[in-house]
C-alpha cells in the first residue's frame, strides 16, 4: 500500500518568506509526527498529532513554526519569516495509534534551503 | 548529558564481520526501545525493536540492559548492504509522546 508522502520534495526559499510542507499519512494511521534534521544531527521532534489535535506541541522551535491537520489526514507545517537556521530536511512520520509501541513511518522528507 | 547517546563513528568493518553498537539513555523510565536505520539522504526506517529479554532478527540481535541504562545491536556476518546510519530511539512514560533520536552510529562494510 501506500507510504507516507510529503511535498514538496525540495523547497529553496529566501530568508523572510514563508514556506508550507505537507505530509499525507498512511491511510487510517492516526498518529503524526513531525521531525527536523539538520547536517549531521539527530531527529528533533517538533510536533504529534493524535487525530487533528496536537496534544504535544513542545518541540516547535519559535512563534514562527506552526502545523495543523485536518480531517484526521494530511498535515501541513508552516514556517513564517523562514531564517537560514531552518535550513534542514523536515521529516513527516505517522504510526497506527500512537505510542512507544507503535512503530513510525517516514515519509522522504522535505529538503528545505533558505538562502 | 544528551538524552540518547550514540557513538557518531564510522564503523569500518570488512565483509563477515561482526560488529556492534551501543546506546545509552538518560531517563530510567524510559519504556520503549527501537533502532532504525537511516541510507544515506533517505528516512528512517525500523529495522527492529528492542525488548526486556533481548530479541534477534536474522543476524542482527538486540538487547536491553536496564540497570546501566543502554541497549546494543549486534550485526554477524556484515554485508555490503549493511552499510548505513543507525538510529537508537527510546520512547518515555505515556504522556510525553516523543520519541527520543539518538543522533547515529555510521556503519561502513568494506569489500
Amino acid at each position: 500500500g501506500a507510504g507516507v508522502s510529503q511535498s514538496p520534495s525540495n523547497k529553496v526559499t529566501e530568508k523572510g518568506k514563508d514556506v508550507e510542507l505537507r505530509c499525507d499519512p498512511i491511510s487510517g494511521h492516526t498518529a503524526l509526527y513531525w521531525y527536523r534534521q539538520s547536517l549531521g544531527q539527530g531527529l528533533e521532534f517538533l510536533i504529534y498529532f493524535q487525530g487533528n489535535s496536537a496534544p504535544d506541541k513542545s518541540g516547535l522551535p519559535s512563534d514562527r513554526f506552526s502545523a495543523e491537520r485536518t480531517g484526521g489526514s494530511v498535515s501541513t507545517l508552516t514556517i513564517q519569516r523562514t531564517q537560514q537556521e531552518d535550513s534542514a530536511v523536515y521529516l513527516c512520520a505517522s504510526s497506527l495509534v500512537g505510542g512507544g509501541a507503535d512503530t513510525q513511518y517516514f515519509g522522504p522528507g522535505t529538503r528545505l534551503t533558505v538562502l | 548529558r544528551k538524552e540518547v547517546e550514540q557513538d557518531p563513528g564510522p564503523f569500518n568493518v570488512p565483509e563477515g564481520a561482526t560488529v556492534a553498537f551501543n546506546c545509552t539513555y538518560s531517563n530510567s523510565a524510559s519504556q520503549s526501545f527501537f533502532w532504525y536505520r537511516q541510507d544515506c539522504r533517505k528516512e528512517p526506517k525500523l529495522l527492529m525493536s528492542v525488548y526486556s529479554s533481548g530479541n534477534e532478527d536474522g543476524r542482527f540481535t538486540a538487547q536491553l540492559n536496564r540497570a546501566s541504562q543502554y541497549i546494543s545491536l549486534l550485526i554477524r556476518d556484515s554485508k555490503l548492504s549493511d552499510s548505513a546510519t543507525y538510529l537508537c530511539v527510546v520512547w518515555y512514560d505515556p504522556g510525553t509522546y516523543k520519541y527520543i533520536f539518538g543522533t547515529g552510529t555510521r556503519l561502513k562494510v568494506l569489500a
